[in-house]
């Protein structure tokens, strides 16, 4: 089934060690996200990928960073996690065909926990 | 600034009745609607959508309305079944400025048997 993926599903980092999150996607979509997701609140948008353009939203903190080395794979990277970075993390896809706009499809998160 | 309130936290509705979840909008830009449905552990998996064009959309037993003068929407299931319980998220976006949809924070719905 296609499918995106998130590795690992459970994080644990300690205050201030970088931590890399990975995303790969088998629906071949042109569009990648990165979410946070506090308890209780709505998922938050941190960056997206349409194709090779980088796309940051003006209140991400530059501690957060991002890389899509090519279609299928997007990695978040916390460059050094606070306790406030302690969420889920949502990766999501979607595929943009001109100015047709189609769902996002996201994958199951991962928990990262900051000691 | 919420752009998408669900102001309504939980909901409990009796399995077979009619359950509605309720979301209001103040960016006039959106002109277009999503729920998606969470579990736990699960992340978000899409529902249901419309365009502004439309004031209904129906999919099975879930239907969303849509009053733009209100700026107001809802999504209905009729009938409510024990796994429909669960986290649903509405989301609006500009379709024709960019890729981001914009969440609200949630309605956790329970189905009691």
């Amino acid at each position: 089934d296609a499918m995106v993926i998130q590795n690992p599903r459970y994080q644990v980092t300690q205050f201030g060690k970088p931590v890399t999150l990975s995303c790969s996607q088998t629906l071949n979509h042109n569009v990648m996200y990165w979410y946070q997701q506090k308890s209780s609140q709505a998922p938050k948008l941190l960056f997206h990928y349409y194709d090779k353009d980088f796309n940051n939203e003006a209140d991400t903190p530059d501690n957060f960073q991002s890389r899509r080395p090519n279609t299928s794979f997007c990695f978040l990277d916390i460059r050094s996690p606070g306790l406030g970075d302690a969420a889920m993390y949502l990766c999501a896809t979607s595929r943009k065909t001109g100015l047709l706009y189609n769902e996002q499809f996201f994958g199951p998160g991962t928990r990262l926990t900051v000691l | 600034d919420q752009q998408v309130k669900q102001n309504s936290p939980s909901l409990s509705v009796q399995e077979g009745r009619i359950s509605i979840l309720n979301c209001d909008y103040t960016n006039s830009m959106f002109d277009y609607f999503l729920w998606y449905k969470k579990y736990p552990a699960e992340g978000p998996t899409f529902l249901i959508s419309i365009s502004s064009i439309k004031d209904k959309n129906e999919d099975g037993r879930f239907t969303v309305f849509l009053n733009k003068s209100a700026k107001h929407l809802s999504l209905h299931i009729v009938p409510s079944q024990p796994g429909d319980s669960a986290v649903y998220f509405c989301a609006a976006s500009a379709m024709n400025r960019d890729d981001k949809i914009i969440f609200g924070k949630g309605t956790r719905l329970h189905i009691l048997p």
